[in-house]
């Protein structure tokens, strides 16, 4: 089946820092790939996607490439903020299911200090 | 637009007791879907919907029933609580698997004592 697989976290940067948070997938169909963020004591809320191969996702200064070659949707951001501290999780569609279900990966804490 | 919301916020609960957990969403939604999410980890599939009057199971569904007599509404039932269901629930919703986008309820935080 589906999985997605995060780089484990916590991880603590300085402001200004750059970040990289590793995603790689495994899909039998085409995937849509996804980035969510959660703050904390709220859902989900949606940062970024990208539909199919080569697509770049970008909002608030993210970034992430569709790469169907190495399987993998790595998340950017060239000078993060402490109110980019949050839960970052990677997700597919396979959009062949019919049924609309994503797969999540477990999540990567991001902890930015002033 | 309130989008997708959830109730309670919080319960506590014994072991034994039953509970069921609203979720509705006012976007005309067919698809539906139920999370738990323990700590450290990613979201497991509990239960989905894709209209009203049909449900399927998710990944873990054990534990767990669900109904969908309505579009707007999809509740979680909880019949024989168990310490193992102590976790926190999401609710999502997507227009269609074309657009996948999940937009997601802010969860109710569930305790089994």
């Amino acid at each position: 089946g589906d999985s997605v697989t995060q780089m484990e976290g916590p991880v603590t940067l300085s402001e200004e820092a750059f970040l990289t948070i590793n995603c790689t997938y495994t899909a039998t169909g085409y995937p849509s790939l996804f980035w969510y963020v959660q703050y904390p004591g709220e859902g989900l809320q949606l940062l970024l996607k990208a539909t199919k191969a080569d697509d770049k996702g970008s909002n608030k200064g993210f970034e992430a490439t569709y790469r169907k070659e190495t399987t993998s949707f790595h998340l950017e951001k060239g000078s993060v903020q402490v109110s980019d501290s949050a839960v970052y999780f990677c997700a597919l569609s396979d959009r062949s299911t019919n049924a609309g279900k994503s797969t999540f990966g477990d999540g990567t804490t991001l902890t930015v200090k002033p | 637009n309130a989008g997708v919301t959830q109730t309670p916020k919080f319960r506590i609960l014994k072991i034994g007791q039953s509970m069921t957990l609203q979720c509705t969403q006012d976007m005309n939604h067919n698809y539906m879907y139920w999370y738990r999410q323990d700590p450290g980890m990613g979201l497991k599939l509990i239960y989905y919907s894709v209209g009203a009057g049909i449900t399927d199971k998710g990944e873990v569904p054990n534990g767990y029933n669900v109904s969908r007599s309505t579009t707007e509404d999809f509740p979680l039932r909880l019949e024989l609580a168990a310490p193992s269901q102590t976790s926190v629930y999401f609710c999502a919703s997507i227009v269609s698997p074309r657009t996948d986008t999940q937009y997601f309820g802010p969860g109710t935080r569930l305790t089994v004592l």
